[in-house]
């Protein structure tokens, strides 16, 4: 049974990087069969798609968040990373990781999630 | 990209059926059927319910059905039960190869 977990600061401060690691277990990230993807919801808010990457490196990003997104893995670890540059509070959000089965267009399993707050 | 616009909420009384609309566009729900749902309960993270517009993963009941019609999707949940009272999103790819998700329902049973 595939699991993921997010891990990272649960607190941010406004303008710097916020960075979260998504660890995979129960299968590997190099199989080549999935894309490893985050989404993030505001509280009390909707579901916000963020991106994804395949092993190999490639990556698609929302283009409302483009400028300031990026996703990379380091499949030694069977780990895969989001970076969110130049934060303010709108970023503020449970940030979840989450796998789709290349060719599908869904997601099948998903971490817990993770509350990252952007404050002073 | 805009997200895809839902009813922000739905009520039923047990045993009844609701329908959750999805409307789109285009160049997302009218594009691809690759529209899926997702139930979300308080505090836990989204679990898939409707994949490829109509079709059921393993597991999951039924009672929930989806369809669509040009640039609107649906989910129905029909005999309804008080555990089927969650958030619900729908999802879909997209012309610029990403997705996008919706609004957000809320289903009450009454």
């Amino acid at each position: 049974q595939v699991q993921l977990q997010e891990s990272g600061p649960g607190l941010v401060k406004p303008s710097q990087t916020l960075s979260l690691t998504c660890t995979v277990s129960g299968g590997s990230i190099s199989s080549g069969d999935y894309y490893w993807s985050w989404i993030r919801q505001p509280p009390g808010k909707g579901l916000e798609w963020i991106g994804y990457i395949y092993y190999s490196g490639n990556t698609y990003y929302n283009p409302s968040l483009k400028s300031r997104v990026t996703i990379s893995v380091d499949t030694s670890k069977n780990q895969f990373s989001l970076k969110l540059s130049s934060v303010t509070a709108a970023d503020t959000a449970v940030y979840y990781c989450a796998r789709k089965l290349k060719g599908s267009s869904w997601y099948d399993y998903w971490g817990q999630g993770t509350l990252v707050t952007v404050s002073s | 990209q805009s997200a895809l616009t839902q009813p922000a909420s739905v009520s039923g009384s047990p045993g009844q059926s609701i329908t959750i609309s999805c409307t789109g566009t285009s160049s997302d729900v009218g594009g691809y059927n690759y529209v899926s749902w997702y139930q979300q309960h308080p505090g836990k993270a989204p679990k898939l319910m409707i994949y490829d517009v109509s079709n059921r993963p393993s597991g999951v009941s039924n009672r929930f059905s989806g369809s669509k019609s040009g640039n609107t999707a649906s989910l129905t949940i029909s005999g309804l039960q008080a555990a089927d009272e969650a958030d619900y999103y729908c999802s879909s790819f997209t012309s610029s190869t990403t997705y996008v998700f919706g609004t957000g329902t809320k289903v009450t049973v009454l």
